[in-house]
Formats: C-alpha cells, sequence, structure tokens
C-alpha cells in the first residue's frame, strides 16, 4: 500500500529535550516536506527537500533541523523544543514538485510543555 | 509571496444542500489551485484541483471554480452528505525557482446536519 508513515504519533516532551520525528514513504517520490498545522493558521511548511542531500527552508524553519540522505526519509529535527513548537505536524511527499499531488502522513502531534 | 484567504472558517449545511467556500489569491503568477479534505485525526488528502487554463472542473458532486482576473477560486459541494463533514483547505502554487511551492488557506469546518 502506498503511504507516507510518521513517528511517534504523539509526543509530549520538555523544553528544551531533542527529539526527532520519522517520516518515511514507500512511493520512491522525489519531493518531501514538512508542515504544521495550527488553528487558524492553516497549514505552513518549515522545509522541503527536492531530493536526496536537497534540502531548503519553507515559510517557518526556526527551530528546526532536516536532512535527507535517503529518497523515502525525511526526518524532522528539533534540537530544542520550546512551548511554542506545540502544534501537529504532518509530512508530505510528491512525485516531481510541491505543485504535484501531496501524499500526507497521518500526523504527529507534540506538546512541549 | 503568495498569500491565500480562505471563507468560511466553520460552516454547517443540512444534509442534502449545498456547500459554497471561497477563496482569494494574492499572486497573479499562481498557476495550481488543489483543494485538499482533512477528515478528523488523518492528513490532509487531495480531492480536486484546478490549473490556470482551465474556468470549472467537476467531479461527481463536486466542482471548483477559477476566476484568474478576480484572483479567486471556489469549492462546491451538491448533495451534501455526513461523510463531507471535514476540514477543507484550499490552496495556490507559484513556481519559485524550481521549487512549485504550495501556500495553504487557513481552512474551513464544514459539519453536515443530517
Amino acid at each position: 500500500e502506498a503511504q507516507v508513515t510518521q513517528n511517534p504519533r504523539y509526543l509530549i516532551t520538555v523544553t528544551g529535550k531533542k527529539l526527532t520525528v520519522t517520516c518515511s514513504q514507500n512511493m520512491n517520490h522525489e519531493y518531501m516536506s514538512w508542515y504544521r498545522q495550527d488553528p487558524g493558521l492553516g497549514l505552513r511548511q518549515i522545509y522541503y527537500s527536492m531530493n536526496v542531500e536537497v534540502t531548503d527552508k519553507g515559510d517557518v524553519p526556526e527551530g528546526y533541523k532536516v536532512s535527507r540522505k535517503e529518497k523515502r526519509n525525511f526526518p524532522l529535527i528539533l534540537e530544542s523544543p520550546s512551548p511554542n513548537q506545540t502544534s501537529l505536524y504532518f509530512c508530505a511527499s510528491s512525485r516531481g514538485t510541491g505543485a504535484a499531488e501531496q501524499y500526507f502522513g497521518p500526523g504527529t502531534r507534540l506538546t512541549v510543555t | 509571496g503568495e498569500n491565500v484567504e480562505q471563507h468560511p472558517s466553520t460552516l454547517s449545511v443540512q444534509e442534502g444542500d449545498s456547500a459554497v467556500i471561497k477563496c482569494t489569491y494574492s499572486d497573479s503568477a499562481s498557476n495550481y489551485f488543489p483543494w485538499y479534505k482533512q477528515e478528523l485525526g488523518k492528513g490532509p488528502q487531495l480531492i480536486i484541483d484546478i490549473r490556470s487554463n482551465v474556468g470549472e472542473k467537476k467531479d461527481q458532486r463536486i466542482a471548483v471554480t477559477l476566476n484568474k482576473t478576480a484572483k479567486h477560486f471556489s469549492l462546491h459541494i451538491t448533495e451534501t452528505q455526513p461523510e463531507d463533514s471535514a476540514v477543507y483547505f484550499c490552496a495556490a502554487s507559484m513556481s519559485n525557482f524550481g521549487n512549485e511551492k504550495l501556500t495553504f488557506g487557513t481552512g474551513t469546518r464544514l459539519t453536515i446536519i443530517p
């Protein structure tokens, strides 16, 4: 089954404790991205990757890091999480570029206390 | 950069009636306009999209219209059913140095009243 998986689905952590949210897709897509979803703000892009070893900032990259060492994986790293990073996070992949159909993962709800 | 505004933020309609969600965008260079549906506890899923060379597109009970002059596009759902209850996002895409970046609206929570 074609899908995007994210882990963990739920995470509660404390300020400053490094964490990684994993994302994996099995569709051989070149383009992957991370979004955060906040009430009243919609979906905002954090980082994107157009292929292996090619990453760039989206609209809200502060406080986040990413890497793309393999085509299927695109982890999101929070080196020192803060409460304003409490949000619902989605990983997405697509064939080609951001204008193609985005396939979203199920989401990771992160709470930073 | 692109700015997409979406209205209304919440919408309740009786089952069987029609629902309309409207979006406006700021950058006339945008040329791709998808709509995503997000069901409770899931990620958004593409339901319909339209490109700038087309004024209207239909897929069963769902249609999207685009007015490039006015820079707005709308989602129309006819004969609404309970399974249409969800959050709907519009988006606009413009080419940006090879990254055709999607900018999303703020979402509309649609509730179908049985």
